[in-house]
């Protein structure tokens, strides 16, 4: 089984509804990202969470909101779907060890969505 | 400015060919610096990582930063059809608190059999 699942996998709404994906993982991880990816500009980071009660804004939170229900699960919300939106939605897990080091981190599948 | 820049591609070589792929940066607090491959429909995927300045090698790969000019290398050596992928370069800081960690816009490779 994949350590980082995401669902759905593919998604098509229309301007104005609500969505929410959904992220969880096996890895026992205690940071959690979510990030789009659009062609040209690359992922950006939309929210990260370092623990269940450390919920950050990234780079580009505005019309999103998340939910970290547990230290596996991470769900993020658009309350009021826009066509920009459209996009390649990636979750992350990562492990901030001991070490330190690169925080290397562990992406799911990604989620297709598309706003009409 | 982007504080990381990143040529998109694509770059196609034929196979056995040394590929070169590099990201540059604006930003002097970066300090660990992370190449990911990421296949068609997948997530990415961690390939190597360096802390600082130097160079640090994986069989077939090589990866190279040079701070005082704030760019960074990926090496490939003897390509394979298998490594066409789009190569994504990430460097992380952590100042004052403040988490960042920033993907360049990814280098797409097709290595040609």
């Amino acid at each position: 089984d994949a350590d980082v699942t995401q669902t759905p996998r593919n998604r098509i709404t229309k301007t104005g509804k609500r969505i929410m994906l959904e992220c969880s993982q096996t890895k026992g991880h205690d940071r959690m990202y979510w990030y789009r990816q659009d062609p040209g500009l690359g992922l950006q980071l939309i929210y990260y969470s370092f623990d269940v009660k450390d919920i950050n804004k990234g780079e580009i939170s505005d019309g999103y909101s998340v939910s970290r229900q547990a230290q596996a699960k991470f769900s993020l919300s658009l309350e009021s779907a826009i066509p920009n939106q459209t996009a390649l939605y990636f979750c992350a897990t990562s492990d901030f060890g001991l070490a330190g080091d690169t925080d290397t981190q562990y992406f799911g599948p990604g989620t297709r969505l598309t706003v009409l | 400015q982007k504080e990381v820049e990143q040529d998109p591609g694509p770059l196609s070589v034929p196979e056995g060919a040394i590929v070169s792929l590099n990201c540059t940066y604006s930003n002097s607090a970066f300090q660990y610096f992370m190449w990911y491959r990421q296949y068609s429909r997948k997530g990415p995927e961690l390939l190597m990582y360096t802390y600082s300045s130097g160079n640090k090698e994986d069989g077939r790969f090589t990866a190279q930063v040079d701070k005082s000019s704030k760019y960074i290398s990926l090496f490939i050596r003897d390509s394979q059809p298998s490594d066409s992928a789009t190569y994504l370069c990430a460097m992380r800081s952590t100042t004052s608190g403040t988490y960042k960690y920033i993907f360049g816009t990814g280098t797409r490779l097709k290595v040609l059999a």
